[in-house]
Protein backbone atom coordinates (compact mmCIF):
# COMPACT_ATOMS: atom_id res chain seq x y z
CA UNK A 1 0.00 0.00 0.00
CA UNK A 2 0.81 3.59 -0.08
CA UNK A 3 3.58 4.42 2.40
CA UNK A 4 4.03 8.61 3.11
CA UNK A 5 7.14 9.10 5.20
CA UNK A 6 8.29 11.65 7.45
CA UNK A 7 12.00 12.46 8.65
CA UNK A 8 12.45 13.49 11.61
CA UNK A 9 10.02 12.41 13.57
CA UNK A 10 11.04 15.23 16.19
CA UNK A 11 13.28 18.09 16.52
CA UNK A 12 14.43 20.94 18.69
CA UNK A 13 15.59 23.98 17.73
CA UNK A 14 17.03 27.12 18.83
CA UNK A 15 14.36 30.42 18.42
CA UNK A 16 15.49 31.97 15.42
CA UNK A 17 16.95 29.56 13.33
CA UNK A 18 15.02 27.57 10.64
CA UNK A 19 14.20 23.67 10.25
CA UNK A 20 13.51 21.64 7.30
CA UNK A 21 11.05 18.88 7.53
CA UNK A 22 10.49 16.50 4.55
CA UNK A 23 7.72 14.13 3.45
CA UNK A 24 8.46 11.30 1.02
CA UNK A 25 6.01 9.08 -0.99
CA UNK A 26 7.99 5.55 -0.66
CA UNK A 27 6.27 3.58 -3.28
CA UNK A 28 4.44 5.92 -5.25
CA UNK A 29 4.85 9.24 -7.12
CA UNK A 30 2.54 12.29 -5.55
CA UNK A 31 1.81 15.46 -7.65
CA UNK A 32 0.01 16.74 -4.45
CA UNK A 33 0.67 16.99 -1.32
CA UNK A 34 -0.76 18.39 2.06
CA UNK A 35 0.72 19.94 5.29
CA UNK A 36 -1.55 19.95 8.84
CA UNK A 37 -0.03 21.62 12.28
CA UNK A 38 -1.94 19.69 15.19
CA UNK A 39 -1.82 21.30 18.42
CA UNK A 40 -1.99 19.19 21.71
CA UNK A 41 -5.26 17.61 22.20
CA UNK A 42 -6.63 19.37 18.95
CA UNK A 43 -7.63 18.33 15.39
CA UNK A 44 -5.47 18.82 12.14
CA UNK A 45 -5.51 21.70 10.73
CA UNK A 46 -4.65 22.16 6.94
CA UNK A 47 -1.79 24.68 6.78
CA UNK A 48 -1.21 24.30 2.60
CA UNK A 49 -1.40 21.87 -0.59
CA UNK A 50 1.98 21.40 -2.34
CA UNK A 51 2.25 21.18 -5.75
CA UNK A 52 4.75 19.52 -8.10
CA UNK A 53 6.76 22.10 -9.75
CA UNK A 54 4.15 24.52 -8.74
CA UNK A 55 4.03 26.99 -5.98
CA UNK A 56 1.94 25.66 -2.80
CA UNK A 57 -1.38 27.23 -1.96
CA UNK A 58 -1.64 28.17 1.50
CA UNK A 59 -4.68 28.69 3.51
CA UNK A 60 -6.08 31.59 5.14
CA UNK A 61 -3.75 32.97 8.21
CA UNK A 62 -0.69 30.60 7.37
CA UNK A 63 2.54 32.86 6.34
CA UNK A 64 3.92 31.87 3.18
CA UNK A 65 6.99 33.21 3.87
CA UNK A 66 6.99 32.01 7.33
CA UNK A 67 6.65 27.96 6.64
CA UNK A 68 7.96 27.58 2.90
CA UNK A 69 7.22 24.63 0.78
CA UNK A 70 9.11 23.12 -1.93
CA UNK A 71 7.56 20.19 -3.74
CA UNK A 72 10.81 19.73 -6.57
CA UNK A 73 10.28 16.16 -7.40
CA UNK A 74 6.84 13.56 -7.33
CA UNK A 75 8.25 12.09 -4.15
CA UNK A 76 9.29 14.66 -1.91
CA UNK A 77 7.97 17.65 -0.32
CA UNK A 78 9.74 19.85 2.23
CA UNK A 79 8.66 21.86 4.90
CA UNK A 80 11.10 24.67 6.02
CA UNK A 81 10.18 26.50 9.30
CA UNK A 82 11.58 30.20 9.07
CA UNK A 83 13.01 31.92 11.96
CA UNK A 84 11.44 29.60 14.39
CA UNK A 85 9.68 30.81 17.32
CA UNK A 86 8.39 28.60 20.72
CA UNK A 87 5.01 29.57 19.35
CA UNK A 88 5.49 27.18 16.40
CA UNK A 89 6.40 24.48 18.40
CA UNK A 90 3.86 22.11 17.29
CA UNK A 91 3.36 18.25 15.90
CA UNK A 92 3.33 18.64 11.65
CA UNK A 93 2.39 15.68 9.57
CA UNK A 94 2.04 15.63 5.97
CA UNK A 95 -0.04 13.31 3.63
CA UNK A 96 -0.03 12.25 -0.29
CA UNK A 97 -1.54 9.73 -1.91
CA UNK A 98 -0.93 7.78 -5.64
CA UNK A 99 -1.05 9.81 -8.67
CA UNK A 100 -3.10 7.16 -10.53
CA UNK A 101 -6.19 7.65 -8.23
CA UNK A 102 -7.81 11.03 -7.04
CA UNK A 103 -5.16 12.66 -5.00
CA UNK A 104 -7.69 12.93 -1.73
CA UNK A 105 -4.40 12.99 0.42
CA UNK A 106 -5.86 10.33 2.69
CA UNK A 107 -2.63 8.99 3.61
CA UNK A 108 -0.05 10.35 6.52
CA UNK A 109 3.17 10.45 7.26
CA UNK A 110 4.25 9.80 10.58
CA UNK A 111 4.51 13.48 11.73
CA UNK A 112 7.36 15.44 13.20
CA UNK A 113 7.39 16.96 16.85
CA UNK A 114 8.76 20.50 16.58
CA UNK A 115 10.21 21.82 19.93
CA UNK A 116 11.47 25.91 19.79
CA UNK A 117 13.13 26.47 22.72
CA UNK B 1 -16.03 27.56 5.93
CA UNK B 2 -17.04 23.79 6.71
CA UNK B 3 -16.85 22.41 10.06
CA UNK B 4 -17.45 18.83 11.40
CA UNK B 5 -18.97 18.66 14.52
CA UNK B 6 -17.38 15.32 16.56
CA UNK B 7 -19.18 13.88 19.62
CA UNK B 8 -18.59 12.95 22.36
CA UNK B 9 -14.76 14.56 23.17
CA UNK B 10 -14.24 11.88 24.99
CA UNK B 11 -15.11 8.24 26.20
CA UNK B 12 -13.95 6.44 29.29
CA UNK B 13 -15.37 2.40 28.51
CA UNK B 14 -14.93 -1.06 29.86
CA UNK B 15 -13.20 -3.67 27.80
CA UNK B 16 -15.22 -5.25 25.91
CA UNK B 17 -18.09 -2.53 25.39
CA UNK B 18 -19.16 -1.23 22.26
CA UNK B 19 -18.23 2.48 21.01
CA UNK B 20 -19.78 4.66 18.94
CA UNK B 21 -19.00 8.40 17.88
CA UNK B 22 -20.63 10.44 15.37
CA UNK B 23 -20.06 13.45 13.11
CA UNK B 24 -22.13 16.46 11.64
CA UNK B 25 -21.54 18.88 9.10
CA UNK B 26 -23.69 21.98 8.62
CA UNK B 27 -22.55 21.20 4.18
CA UNK B 28 -22.77 18.05 2.63
CA UNK B 29 -19.19 16.06 1.70
CA UNK B 30 -19.36 13.63 -0.79
CA UNK B 31 -16.76 11.51 1.24
CA UNK B 32 -16.32 10.48 4.90
CA UNK B 33 -13.79 8.95 6.13
CA UNK B 34 -12.76 7.88 9.82
CA UNK B 35 -9.48 7.83 11.09
CA UNK B 36 -7.00 6.08 14.46
CA UNK B 37 -4.14 8.39 15.30
CA UNK B 38 -2.12 6.91 18.19
CA UNK B 39 -0.16 9.03 20.60
CA UNK B 40 3.06 11.03 18.17
CA UNK B 41 1.84 9.42 15.02
CA UNK B 42 0.32 10.37 12.11
CA UNK B 43 -3.40 9.61 11.69
CA UNK B 44 -4.26 5.52 10.24
CA UNK B 45 -6.81 5.73 7.22
CA UNK B 46 -9.63 3.08 9.20
CA UNK B 47 -13.31 3.39 6.64
CA UNK B 48 -13.78 5.46 4.33
CA UNK B 49 -17.49 5.98 2.79
CA UNK B 50 -18.50 7.17 -0.78
CA UNK B 51 -21.86 6.88 -1.29
CA UNK B 52 -24.65 8.24 0.88
CA UNK B 53 -26.41 5.72 2.92
CA UNK B 54 -23.27 3.17 2.85
CA UNK B 55 -22.75 0.93 5.40
CA UNK B 56 -18.90 -0.38 5.76
CA UNK B 57 -17.19 -2.60 7.97
CA UNK B 58 -13.71 -3.45 8.71
CA UNK B 59 -13.41 -6.17 11.16
CA UNK B 60 -14.98 -4.60 14.68
CA UNK B 61 -15.57 -1.58 12.91
CA UNK B 62 -18.69 -0.12 11.13
CA UNK B 63 -19.36 3.37 9.72
CA UNK B 64 -22.07 4.26 8.02
CA UNK B 65 -22.44 7.73 5.49
CA UNK B 66 -25.65 9.17 6.31
CA UNK B 67 -28.20 9.78 3.64
CA UNK B 68 -28.45 13.02 3.98
CA UNK B 69 -24.29 12.98 3.39
CA UNK B 70 -24.17 16.10 6.09
CA UNK B 71 -23.33 12.92 8.70
CA UNK B 72 -21.38 9.99 9.63
CA UNK B 73 -21.45 7.32 12.63
CA UNK B 74 -18.59 4.99 13.43
CA UNK B 75 -19.23 1.82 15.69
CA UNK B 76 -16.41 0.03 17.49
CA UNK B 77 -17.72 -3.21 18.78
CA UNK B 78 -16.06 -5.47 21.93
CA UNK B 79 -13.24 -2.64 22.50
CA UNK B 80 -10.01 -3.98 23.30
CA UNK B 81 -7.10 -1.81 25.40
CA UNK B 82 -5.31 -1.54 21.42
CA UNK B 83 -8.49 0.43 20.93
CA UNK B 84 -7.16 3.54 22.60
CA UNK B 85 -6.28 6.29 20.83
CA UNK B 86 -7.74 9.25 19.21
CA UNK B 87 -10.03 9.03 16.70
CA UNK B 88 -11.19 11.23 13.16
CA UNK B 89 -13.94 11.69 11.44
CA UNK B 90 -13.25 13.70 7.99
CA UNK B 91 -15.23 15.16 5.39
CA UNK B 92 -13.78 15.57 1.57
CA UNK B 93 -14.87 18.67 0.07
CA UNK B 94 -15.43 17.85 -3.82
CA UNK B 95 -18.42 19.39 -3.72
CA UNK B 96 -17.10 22.81 -4.91
CA UNK B 97 -16.25 25.98 -2.89
CA UNK B 98 -13.24 26.74 -0.59
CA UNK B 99 -13.02 23.38 0.67
CA UNK B 100 -12.86 21.75 -2.46
CA UNK B 101 -9.86 18.99 -2.67
CA UNK B 102 -9.43 19.31 0.92
CA UNK B 103 -10.06 17.10 3.91
CA UNK B 104 -11.78 18.83 7.09
CA UNK B 105 -11.68 17.11 10.21
CA UNK B 106 -13.29 16.75 13.06
CA UNK B 107 -12.40 17.61 16.91
CA UNK B 108 -11.73 13.75 17.45
CA UNK B 109 -12.82 11.55 20.77
CA UNK B 110 -10.09 10.31 22.41
CA UNK B 111 -11.41 7.05 23.55
CA UNK B 112 -10.04 5.31 27.04
CA UNK B 113 -10.60 1.51 27.54
CA UNK B 114 -10.27 -0.16 30.79
CA UNK B 115 -8.92 -3.69 30.93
Amino acid sequence: GAVVSQHPSWVICKSGTSVKIECRSLDFQATTMFWYRQFPKQSLMLMATSNEGSKATYEQGVEKDKFLINHASLTLSTLTVTSAHPEDSSFYICSADPTDTNSYGYTFGSGTRLTVV
Amino acid sequence: GQQLNQSPQSMFIQEGEDVSMNCTSSSIFNTWLWYKQDPGEGPVLLIALYKAGELTSNGRLTAQFGITRKDSFLNISASIPSDVGIYFCAGYGNAGGTSYGKLTFGQGTILTVHP
